[in-house]
């Protein structure tokens, strides 16, 4: 089954913690790219990939890291995690970038994440 | 400064009955522009993608309507549905960008 899968689903971690949410897709895409989602504000880019080793920043880039190594895989890190971080995470891969209109964009199901 | 906004925020309907929800963009410019459907914690899902050329384009019960004059699209859903229910985002993205840029959302409620 093609899909674009996020772990973990949910965590609650403490200021300053040093953490990583993975993403995986199976569906040999180049581009990978992710999102936060918070209240009132609609998703917002954080950094996308166009493919292996490259990478870029979105509209809020701040306090994330990325890598994209392998293909399939766009891990998101957060160096030192803020309650301000704190919000609902979306990963998104498609076969090609958002100027191609016949490529459709695969979400996963989210990572909820709570910095106390 | 690219913005795509969406009304209305929220929208309750019964059970049956159609509702348009509407997306006006100041993206230029333009490339295309797609609908999603996003049902509560879980990630969007695909409805429909327009290009400049298109002015329609139908997805089972959901109908997209594009006006690139106007910068506005409508999405129309017939004879709702209670699994209708969900936040709808209207996302533009600009030619020769790799981003896109997301409305807020309308959350719709079907009531039975």
């Amino acid at each position: 089954e093609a899909q674009v899968t996020q772990n973990p689903r949910y965590l609650i971690t403490v200021t300053g913690k040093k953490l990583t949410v993975t993403c995986s897709q199976n569906m040999n895409h180049e581009y990978m790219s992710w999102y936060r989602q918070d209240p009132g504000l609609g998703l917002r880019q954080i950094y996308y990939s166009m493919n292996v080793e490259v990478t870029d920043k979105g509209d809020v880039p701040e306090g994330y890291k990325v890598s994209r190594k392998e293909k399939r895989n766009f891990p998101l890190i957060l160096e030192s995690p803020s309650p301000n971080q704190t919000s609902l995470y979306f990963c998104a891969s498609s076969l090609r970038d958002a100027r191609n209109t016949n490529t459709e964009a695969f979400f996963g199901q989210g990572t909820r994440l709570t910095v106390v | 400064k690219n913005q795509v906004e969406q009304s209305p925020q929220s929208l309750i309907i019964l059970e049956g009955k159609n509702c348009t929800l509407q997306c006006n963009y100041t993206v230029s410019p333009f490339s295309n522009l797609r609908w999603y459907k996003q049902d509560t914690g879980r990630g969007p899902v695909s409805l429909t993608i327009m290009t400049f050329s298109e002015n329609t384009k139908s997805n089972g019960r959901y109908t997209a309507t594009l006006d690139a004059d106007t910068k506005q699209s409508s999405l129309h859903i017939t004879a709702s549905q209670l699994s209708d229910s969900a936040s709808y985002i209207c996302v533009v993205s600009a030619r020769g960008t790799y981003k896109y840029i997301f409305g807020t959302g309308t959350r719709l409620k079907v009531l039975a």
